[in-house]
């Protein structure tokens, strides 16, 4: 069966510190892969999305970026934190290539990132 | 891009009792899913249903497409339902579109 793993669960960072968060998926590939943030509990936001190795498409302008060095493996960085990239961040995968048709989505467990 | 607008934003209910959540949304979708947020952020998808009606336990959800709405019932509430509920469809832009989600709370 798949899982995803994500961690870690809690991060505090200083302002202007880097960051790295890592997602992987196990038991399935060449998965879609997402990066999600969740401010206050609602309202999840798209930050990163890949269909493939080495291909990213942002969806907001930001200080953050995201990287897919293997299949299965996504990463979301930073090179310098600001007080806004606090939040809850999710992993999440899905089939290749079938969102539009309807396969279902997976979340990791979140990163709760409190940026001080 | 397409809008998910979901209602009401917050519920609170005594166990036992039974809720329906709505969730209206803007533009013809091929997909609508909904997921649970407990307590300590974990999502769990709990149906896949851009149209139709599906029950899984206690929950059921019922999505009528050409109307541009979904509802997810909960009966017999328990205070392992609390949560917040969000509904994620997608349009024409391929993505997954959350809305605001609603806010559960199950008192015992």
């Amino acid at each position: 069966s798949q899982t995803i793993h994500q961690w870690p669960a809690t991060l505090v960072q200083p302002v202007g510190s880097p960051l790295s968060l890592e997602c992987t998926v196990e038991g399935t590939s060449n998965p879609n892969l997402y990066w999600y943030r969740q401010a206050a509990g609602r309202g999840l936001q798209l930050l990163f999305y890949s269909v493939g190795i080495g291909q990213i498409s942002s969806e907001v302008p930001q200080n953050l970026s995201a990287s897919r060095p293997q299949d299965r493996q996504f990463i979301l960085s930073s090179k310098k934190l600001l007080l806004s990239d606090s939040g809850f961040y999710l992993c999440a995968w899905n089939l290749s290539g079938r969102q539009a048709r309807g396969e279902k989505l997976f979340f990791g467990s979140g990163t709760q990132l409190s940026v001080l | 891009g397409i809008q998910v607008e979901q209602s009401p934003p917050d519920l609170i209910l005594q166990e036992g009792a039974n809720s329906t959540l709505r969730c209206n949304f803007s533009d013809s979708v091929n997909n609508l899913q909904w997921f649970h947020q407990n307590p300590w952020g974990q999502l769990i998808n709990l149906f896949y249903i851009p149209s139709g009606t599906k029950q899984n336990g206690r929950l059921s959800a019922t999505t009528v497409a050409t109307e541009r709405y979904s509802l997810l019932y909960i009966s017999s509430s328990q205070t392992t339902d609390s949560g917040v509920y969000f509904c994620a469809v997608v349009g024409g832009a391929q993505k997954l579109v959350f809305g605001q989600g609603t806010r559960l709370t199950i008192n015992p």
